[in-house]
């Protein structure tokens, strides 16, 4: 799978947008992106995914570059629940089942401020 | 509506002993994933099964660990003779089919702690 850069930290008001950037410049034509949240002593939580239109769910919006190589993960107004350790992982086609796994890097440590 | 059920929550072993982690996948899902998340680190792959079958097992160590997806029952992550290094969170995911676009589902993990 094409790696990706995500800022070590991020620090967000609570009640204001955040936006978490994630590089992938070397994303091929078939990755989607995905991306995950760990909240502290939880297993991760699936947020979205995307192959090249924007996406909009309950929990937040994708919003990928028109060259794919970025994407930016939207929370539209911050709690302090969003706070968590946020990953960006591609998906793509290497063979019938070697890219089942997720690869996680080390995401985005989210802090909410009240 | 269930989500991914895992047990023990919290597992304390002594060298040597067994460890075995349980995994209910969510109703209707064949694909259950393992991942070991060490002290401090990130989240990593260690086996992917569907029923009755091992289907990725690249990130499993070579010795002491084994993993099961039987017809009937959970997923089970087997340890032998634990070493202190084995202390990690062990998290099960599931998912109802394979695909890159597909989510996997996670449970809130089972916490290995070895004296």
């Amino acid at each position: 799978d094409a790696k990706t850069t995500q800022p070590n930290s991020m620090e967000s008001n609570e009640e204001e947008p955040v936006h978490l950037p994630c590089n992938h410049s070397t994303i091929s034509g078939t990755d989607y992106i995905h991306w995950y949240r760990q909240l502290p002593s939880q297993g991760p939580e699936y947020v979205i995914h995307g192959l090249t239109s924007n996406v909009n769910n309950r929990m937040a919006s994708l919003a990928i570059a028109e060259d794919r190589k970025s994407s930016t993960l939207i929370l539209h107004r911050a709690t302090l629940r969003d706070a968590a350790v946020y990953y960006c992982i591609l998906r793509g086609e290497i063979s019938n089942f070697g890219n089942e796994k997720l690869t996680f890097g080390t995401g985005t440590r989210l802090t909410i401020i009240p | 509506n269930a989500g991914v059920m895992q047990n023990p929550r919290h597992l304390v072993r002594r060298r040597g002993q067994e460890a075995r982690l349980r995994c209910s996948p969510m109703k209707g899902h064949s694909h259950v994933y393992w991942y070991r998340q060490l002290p401090e680190e990130g989240l990593k792959f260690m086996v992917y099964l569907q029923k009755e079958n091992i289907i990725d097992e690249s990130g499993m160590p070579k010795e002491r660990f084994s993993a099961e997806f039987p017809k009937e029952g959970p997923s089970i992550l087997r340890i032998q003779q634990v070493v202190r290094g084995d202390s990690a969170a062990y998290f099960c995911a599931s998912s109802p089919v394979k695909g890159t676009n597909q989510p996997q589902h996670f449970g809130d993990g089972t916490r290995l702690s070895i004296l």
